[in-house]
């Protein structure tokens, strides 16, 4: 089966540091969604690609969140500089989103990148 | 606020037991998803309704979304511990391009 891939699966660094996650979307599906997962907050949708153009990023802290796709296979998401806030799973998912059909289309998830700030 | 409120926020029952958990809010959606997630992984859809009042049957759990397209249910007849998960609905909003999610609700089966 075809699967979202995200790396590092894991990733400890101290506050201030650069961190880069990277998603690999399904071959084939034309939006890319970046979430963060927290305890306290649930799923939290950052930002979204279709057809490797931003649509929204209103979820994303702007002065230290970037997200990119330079291809259509490969996401970014980065964080600069990191703070212990920014401590979460974050997951990427991909589907694929027919003109007309809405967003009601499946929305495929890769296992998450654990990230924590010290 | 959550846009999406899933309840109970916890739920643990013995393996047998049946169980309703719910996902409700007061805006109107296009069509609303089921996810499970388990430890280590992302979110898994389980199914997309999209019609109110509609019944979905996945062999034990049996989904429905509200006739006013506001809400859904999920109930597990005779749970097993595999059931166990976090279960997270997802709903679209007229005119948007992506599914807004509840908090969850995580559900523990004892065998």
């Amino acid at each position: 089966d075809a699967r979202v891939t995200q790396t590092p699966r894991h990733k400890v660094t101290e506050m201030g540091q650069e961190v880069t996650m990277r998603c690999q979307p399904i071959l084939g599906h034309n939006t890319v969604f970046w979430y963060r997962q927290t305890m306290m907050q649930g799923l939290e949708l950052l930002a979204y690609f279709r057809n490797r153009a931003p649509l929204d990023d209103s979820g994303m802290p702007k002065d230290r969140f970037s997200a990119e796709m330079p291809d259509a296979t490969l996401a970014t998401l980065k964080i600069q500089p990191s703070e212990p806030r920014d401590s979460a799973v974050y997951f990427c998912a991909s589907g694929l989103v027919l003109t007309g059909t809405g967003s009601n289309q499946p929305q495929h998830f890769g296992d998450g990148t654990r990230l924590s700030i010290l | 606020t959550q846009l999406l409120e899933q309840s109970p926020q916890f739920l643990s029952i013995q393996e047998g037991e049946n169980l309703t958990v719910y996902c409700n809010s007061s805006s109107v959606f296009s069509s609303l998803q089921w996810y499970r997630q388990e430890p280590g992984e992302g979110p898994v859809l389980l199914v997309t309704v999209v019609t109110g009042g509609e019944v979905k049957k996945l062999k034990r759990l049996t989904f429905q979304f509200g006739d006013a397209r506001k809400d859904s249910s999920l109930h597990i007849t005779a749970a097993q511990p595999g059931d166990t998960g976090l279960y997270l609905c997802a709903g679209a909003l007229y005119g948007n391009n992506d599914m807004r999610f509840g908090a969850g609700t995580r559900l523990t089966v004892k065998p």
